[in-house]
């Protein structure tokens, strides 16, 4: 089957940096996507890796290594608005989004 | 208008009530997407349509019923409820075939509660 996997809650302080992992088994591999979801709202795009290595992205950077199935994005000089939950999604052979549970982060004071 | 709209925001029914979700695209794509999203469990794709022909159905029951009446405009029609369908019901959009990265856009959601 299909899977991806994602920490449920992460908790860091502002001005923190703060990691978030995603290991995914999927048929196939087209791309991974990270998302940010604030409570309530939409998701919105962060991040999209095809290629291994790492892109940055202003305080945001998304890094991929296909052959261990494994990504994670990395937030620097955090915020409190970026308390939020952070979705892993991967393309998968047949251009399917196969999405993680996401997780929570909570930034403290 | 911008991105993704989708109306009602909230809807509270009853299981025996008939009731539609409607989702707005503003941005050209040509694929809509149909989501379900339950507390701390990954998003579940329930119908995707691309260019208004509908190309998933991941076995969701036939109390949903979806409709694509053009590439802008997506409904799901509701009817005799499960307490087990309350969820945020999200739609999207993305262009297809246009070589990547396929990147999704949301809509706000409809919190639909089922007594």
């Amino acid at each position: 089957g299909q899977n991806i996997d994602q920490p449920t809650e992460m908790t860091a302080t502002e001005g923190a940096i703060v990691q978030i992992n995603c290991t995914y088994q999927t048929s196939g591999f087209n791309g991974l996507f990270w998302y940010q979801q604030h409570a309530g709202e939409a998701p919105t795009f962060l991040s999209y890796n095809v290629l291994d290595g790492l892109e940055e992205k202003g305080r945001f950077s998304s890094f991929l290594s296909r052959s261990k199935g494994y990504s994670y994005l990395l937030l620097k000089e955090l915020q409190m608005k970026d308390s939020a939950s952070y979705l892993c999604a991967v393309l998968d052979s047949n251009y399917q989004l196969i999405w993680g549970a996401g997780t929570k982060l909570i930034i403290k004071p | 208008e911008t991105g993704v709209t989708q109306t009602p925001r909230h809807l509270v029914m009853g299981m025996t009530n008939k009731k539609s979700l409607k989702c707005e695209q503003h941005l050209g794509h040509n694929a809509m997407y149909w989501y379900k999203q339950s507390a701390k469990k990954p998003l579940e794709l329930m119908f995707v349509y691309s260019l208004e022909e509908r190309v998933e159905n991941n076995s969701v029951p036939s109390r949903f019923s979806p409709e694509c009446p053009n590439s802008s405009h997506l409904f799901l029609h509701l009817h005799t409820l499960q307490p087990e369908d309350s969820a945020l019901y999200l739609c999207a959009s993305s262009q297809e075939g246009s070589g990547g990265p396929y990147e999704q856009f949301f809509g706000p959601g409809t919190r639909l509660t089922v007594l």
